[in-house]
């Protein structure tokens, strides 16, 4: 069965500084979900990747899938208090299903 | 924008006690799911249905079962609280995907924490 794997498991940065997280899968990618989940709240959608190649914005926040797609990345530049929280990556389970398999997660700390 | 409200942000229940938890979305979705999230054990899915009275187990279906009698609404059932259902539930929806392509992104609720005594 597929497999996600997230690093860091957690990260603390400065304000403004930039950061990467990285989701890597024992499987082909063939969708790449990043989430986000405030501290006891649930888990707001960032971006879908599909491609080997992708690479999608969203305000300061960059994910990206590689060629071989099995690796993703999410970069944040200049970071913010408001970006603290739980990042998580999803992918399609594979089986033709609906369902999705998640990492467990990397946890962000930004200190103003 | 997707809305998916779920009954109760917290919730205290007793051992024994037969629990529901209410999920309802407002964006015509065909698939709906119940998770549980545990620290250090993730998201792990409970049940998902992908069409009206039609359900399907996840990972971790023991102690619990669902109803959809209509398309926005998912119910998650505690047959009989035990103390190791405190937990994190999240309820998500999505809609059918394209024939032959990925899934589309799951949209999730508030949550809902559950305390069982």
């Amino acid at each position: 069965s597929q497999e996600l794997e997230q690093s860091p498991q957690s990260l603390i940065v400065q304000e403004g500084k930039n950061l990467t997280i990285n989701c890597t899968s024992s499987k082909t990618l063939y969708g790449l979900y990043w989430y986000k989940q405030k501290y006891g709240e649930g888990l707001i959608f960032l971006m879908m990747l599909q491609k080997g190649g992708e690479e999608k914005s969203h305000e300061k926040i960059t994910a990206k899938l590689d060629e071989k797609k099995q690796q993703s990345s999410l970069h944040i530049t200049a970071s913010q208090p408001s970006h603290a929280g739980i990042y998580l990556c999803g992918a399609d389970g594979g089986d033709s299903s609906y369902k999705l398999i998640f990492g467990s997660g990397t946890r962000l700390l930004v200190r103003p | 924008d997707v809305k998916v409200t779920q009954s109760s942000r917290y919730l205290v229940k007793r051992t024994g006690e037969k629990v529901f938890l209410e999920c309802v979305q407002d964006m015509d979705h065909e698939n709906m799911f119940w998770y549980r999230q545990d620290p250090g054990l993730g998201l792990r899915l409970i049940y998902f249905s992908y069409d009206v009275k039609m359900k399907e187990k996840g990972d971790i279906p023991e102690g619990y079962s669902v109803s959809r009698e209509k398309k926005e609404r998912f119910s998650l059932i505690l047959e009989s609280a035990s103390t190791n259902q405190t937990s994190m539930y999240l309820c998500a929806s999505s809609p059918y995907g394209p024939r032959g392509g990925s899934n589309q992104p799951q949209h999730f609720g508030d949550g809902t924490r559950l305390s069982i005594l």
